[in-house]
């Protein structure tokens, strides 16, 4: 069964480093997502990319947040200058057109330090 | 806007009693409803969902929902609980987007709910 897969499944970095989380969508699928989780929060969406744009975005998706769709295959979010508070389990989820389901990841637990 | 409240942060219930975990929605366009599952240090897999249709929907592992638009709720349920069931439950909902909402499909998540089993 195809599903969503992210890398790394752990990034640990220093507080103002960039750091790059990878993805690869199911290969039939149009919408892409990325969403949080803080420990003992709830998941909480960053951002929806379709059709090689931005279509909606969160408060939380400011502007050291990006996303990028760089070839057919992989789907990345971008932290310019991490925050201690941007530590975090970050998913990815994708999902096909019409009412159907979005598959998540497995996850990449970011920790700032 | 859309908001998820789940009631209840923890639930605990015996091998074989019946699991109910609440979940009640606000959406101000027609809603889509799911219930996704965590298992500890895994990602969220889907147990079920409501569209369109019919209300009672039923889902893996021997898991239903129903769909009460008169009372905003969208309850989980299982008739007998499982030692594999122990989980933390994420109710989620997205606008449908052919009734007016402008939605790309995000989902906006309740808070979630541990669900404990005991032999």
């Amino acid at each position: 069964e195809p599903e969503v897969t992210q890398t790394p499944s752990h990034q640990v970095t220093q507080m103002g480093q960039e750091v790059i989380l990878r993805c690869v969508p199911i290969s039939n699928h149009l919408y892409f997502y990325w969403y949080r989780q803080i420990l003992g929060q709830k998941v909480e969406f960053l951002v929806s990319f379709y059709n090689n744009e931005i279509s909606e975005k969160s408060e939380i998706f400011d502007d050291q947040f990006s996303v990028e769709r760089p070839d057919g295959s992989n789907f990345t979010l971008k932290i310019r200058s991490t925050k201690l508070e941007d530590s975090a389990m970050y998913f990815c989820a994708s999902k096909r057109a019409g009412p159907y389901e979005q598959y998540f990841g497995p996850g990449t637990r970011l920790t700032v330090t | 806007a859309q908001s998820v409240t789940q009631l209840g942060s923890h639930v605990s219930v015996s091998e074989g009693a019946l699991v109910l975990l609440r979940c009640n929605y606000s959406s101000s366009v027609p809603p889509y409803l799911f219930w996704y599952v965590q298992y500890p240090n895994q990602g969220l897999q889907l147990l079920l969902k409501y569209t369109t249709g019919a209300t009672l929907v039923k889902g893996i592992n021997g898991f239903e929902a129903e769909f009460k638009k008169s009372e905003t709720s969208f309850h989980l349920t299982k008739p007998s609980a499982h030692m594999s069931d122990a989980a933390e439950y994420f109710c989620a909902v997205s606008a449908d987007p052919t009734a007016g909402g402008t939605s790309y499909g995000k989902l906006t998540f309740g808070q979630g709910t541990i669900l404990t089993v005991h032999p």
